[in-house]
């Protein structure tokens, strides 16, 4: 069966200090990838998605970036964090097809930059 | 553009009653789908219920089915027999259509809260 992890959890980081988090997918072969931010109590916005390995889509203009240098693994990082960069990133696969498929998320990571 | 609106920020529902949740959605592909997920406080997504565009019948799983009226664009979520475990956040979903993303544009969510 496929899985979805992402970690850390939970990260507090200091402004200006760099970030990594990171997205791995267990039992499937090329699978769309996706990052989404919810700040609080607010809806999921897009960051990024991927098709492929070394292809990456950003949606939004930010502070971040991300990388997939796998097939089943999907980095966000930064270089220098901002304030606004808190919240809680969460990692996505497509499942099935194009018009049909759900998304399955990871656990979540929740941003604290102070 | 597509887009997804959800009208109310929170809700109260009796423990074992019915509750609707309200979306309503914008777009002008003909061929579209429809996605419900719910969000605990734990913060892990969990996909409830999906309806394409031209299904010919309302989506059901279990205690959950979706009022899909594709003329007035609303893809209500309602849980029946609501339990305390049902209390979280719920997010509704359209797939984007264009290029080949599969990604999914959500609703800003409302917040279920089911009283004992």
């Amino acid at each position: 069966s496929q899985t979805i992890h992402q970690w850390p959890a939970t990260l507090v980081q200091p402004v200006g200090s760099p970030l990594s988090l990171e997205c791995t997918v267990e039992g499937t072969s090329n699978p769309n990838l996706y990052w989404y931010r919810q700040a609080a109590g607010r809806g999921l916005q897009l960051l990024f998605y991927s098709v492929g390995i070394g292809q990456i889509s950003s949606e939004v203009p930010q502070n971040l970036s991300a990388s997939r240098p796998q097939d089943r693994q999907f980095i966000l990082s930064s270089k220098k964090l901002l304030l606004s960069d808190s919240g809680f990133y969460l990692c996505a696969w497509m499942w099935g097809t194009r018009v049909t498929g759900e998304l399955f998320f990871g656990e979540g990571s929740r941003l604290t930059v102070l | 553009a597509q887009k997804i609106t959800q009208t109310q920020p929170g809700m109260f529902v009796q423990e074992k009653e019915a509750v609707t949740l309200d979306c309503t959605y914008d777009t002008s592909d003909p061929s579209y789908g429809l996605f419900w997920y719910k969000q605990p406080s734990s913060g892990e997504m969990i996909f409830l219920i999906y309806q394409g565009s031209y299904d010919q019948q309302n989506a059901t799983e279990g205690r959950y089915s979706l009022n899909f009226q594709k003329a007035r664009k609303s893809a209500n979520l309602v849980i029946s027999a609501s339990q305390l475990g049902d209390s979280a956040m719920y997010f509704c979903a359209m797939r984007d259509l264009s290029g080949n993303t599969g990604k999914l544009i959500f609703g800003q969510g409302t917040t279920l809260q089911v009283k004992p």
